[in-house]
């Protein structure tokens, strides 16, 4: 059981927005520590998709954006497309652990 | 272009040793963190420790000191995940990624390239 919690699936039709929430907690992202995302393609290694909350790495499109508040963060997608259909990852830093701890991560599906 | 090349893909017997590799290209490989993570079957990401290989300094998750040793070899730029006796519990896909800090420092680390990992699989 992940100290982030994310749900374990989420699904919109091509062209709809989605969104997809890390929950944590006062030692994790309450505590101000940055969250970072990750989109793994069936069958494929991950890939940083936005790191510092809500900043993209060069060729992440802009329908890909990341939002902080309170212990909680949130990756939106925009004009959903086939190709994002994926599983997506939070990862930020615990303080009661002391170290860096992943969500359960979330099955995006595009119907 | 950065780039981290793991070892290929592993079968092996309970109580056996192996070790896999990662190795780094298109960057200083000595002033980056290297981290593994873990991926059993149909499961998430697991971070499982973290090796600086400038000085070899190694940081493990409290799940998984003692039960992996980490280490690197900067001549050859290339950092590795041992195991002294696997257990079927071991099977997964395992990482390697390069750590970028961010702007807090190492509580903002974050793996910003990744390696196309490695398959393990313990069966008798």
């Amino acid at each position: 059981q992940s100290v982030l919690t994310q749900p374990p699936s989420v699904s919109g039709a091509p062209g709809q927005r989605v969104t997809i929430s890390c929950t944590g907690s006062s030692s994790n992202i309450g505590a101000g520590y940055d969250v970072h995302w990750y989109q793994q393609l069936p069958g494929t290694a991950p890939k940083l998709l936005m790191y510092g909350n809500s900043n993209r790495p060069s060729g992440v499109p802009d329908r890909f954006s990341g939002s902080k508040s309170g212990t909680s963060a949130s990756l939106a997608i925009t004009g959903l497309q086939a190709e994002d259909e994926a599983d997506y990852y939070c990862q930020s830093y615990d303080s009661s652990l002391s170290y860096w701890v992943f969500g359960g991560g979330t099955k995006l599906t595009v119907l | 272009e950065v780039q981290l090349v793991q070892s290929g893909a592993e079968v092996k017997k309970p109580g056996e040793s192996l070790t896999i590799s990662c190795k780094g290209s298109g960057y200083s490989f000595t002033t980056y963190w290297i981290a593994w993570v873990r991926q059993m079957p149909g499961k998430g990401l697991e971070w499982m420790g973290i090796i600086y290989p400038g000085d070899s300094d190694t940081r493990y998750s409290p799940s998984f000191e003692g039960q992996v040793t980490i280490s690197a070899d900067k001549s050859i730029s290339t950092a590795y995940l041992q195991w002294s006796s696997l257990r079927a519990s071991d099977t997964a896909m395992y990482y390697c990624g390069r750590i970028a800090a961010g702007g807090l420092g190492e509580v903002g680390y974050h793996m910003d390239v990744w390696g196309q990992g490695t398959t393990v699989t313990v069966s008798s």
